[in-house]
């Protein structure tokens, strides 16, 4: 498709479970970022990749979270052992040149639910 | 460092009176701004961004943003609302000094609610 294509688009687990959500960029984009929005919050740093280059993962908020970046396209975050406090939106972007222009095109994001 | 505030977290206005949403930065080095807009249930979509030409930089549907260096502002404004101008924006910074991978700082949001 023509944009950042994210699944799935709803998740409810329940607490303790592992849950994976998925990123398709725009194809030709290197960069790729994980944000996680909260309500009221507004958007959290997660991670981001670029081209072959070590990810930066000082937005991750816990060793339970990890994500990973396969042949520099399709991009998987996983949550490991989820607890409620997890529950929000993960928004997935990628952009040209790792957002030195600052547009980055955003997924519809994955909400995550932990009962 | 850098931070980004939104004045308001909700903005309300009548369909056809301006739109006024207000954002404050902080950057210790020369900013790149930015608003980005999110309607229900959709991701974010750039509407406008400052990067060190022109001060006052125009958008798509009719919004604008000026930088104020002296009073480190980026408002957006808009003449005139539309219904579909319903939605939550975003005031953005980023630190250009930092290169290639630009650190953004997302400011909370400002839920615009456009009335009949």
């Amino acid at each position: 498709g023509a944009g950042v294509s994210q699944s799935p688009s709803n998740k409810v687990t329940e607490k303790g479970k592992d849950v994976e959500l998925r990123c398709d960029p725009i194809s030709g984009h290197t960069a790729l970022y994980w944000y996680r929005q909260s309500l009221g919050q507004g958007l959290e740093f997660l991670i981001y990749f670029q081209g072959n280059s070590a990810p930066d993962k000082s937005g991750l908020p816990s060793d339970r979270f990890s994500a990973e970046r396969t042949g520099g396209s399709v991009s998987t975050l996983t949550i490991q052992r989820t607890q409620q406090e997890d529950s929000a939106v993960y928004l997935c972007a990628s952009s040209f040149s790792g957002g030195s222009t600052g547009e980055l095109f955003f997924g519809e994001g994955s909400r995550l639910t932990v009962l | 460092a850098q931070s980004v505030t939104q004045l308001d977290s909700h903005v309300s206005v009548s369909e056809g009176t301006p739109v006024l949403l207000r954002c404050n930065y902080s950057s210790s080095y020369s900013p790149s701004l930015f608003w980005y807009v999110q309607h229900p249930n959709k991701g974010l979509q750039l509407l406008l961004k400052y990067t060190s030409a022109a001060t006052l930089v125009k958008g798509i549907n009719g919004f604008e943003a000026e930088f104020k260096k002296s009073e480190t502002s980026f408002h957006l404004t808009k003449p005139s609302a539309h219904m579909s101008d319903a939605a939550e924006y975003f005031c953005v910074v980023s630190d250009r000094r930092i290169g290639l991978h630009s650190t953004l700082t997302f400011g909370k949001g400002t839920m615009l609610l456009v009335s009949p």
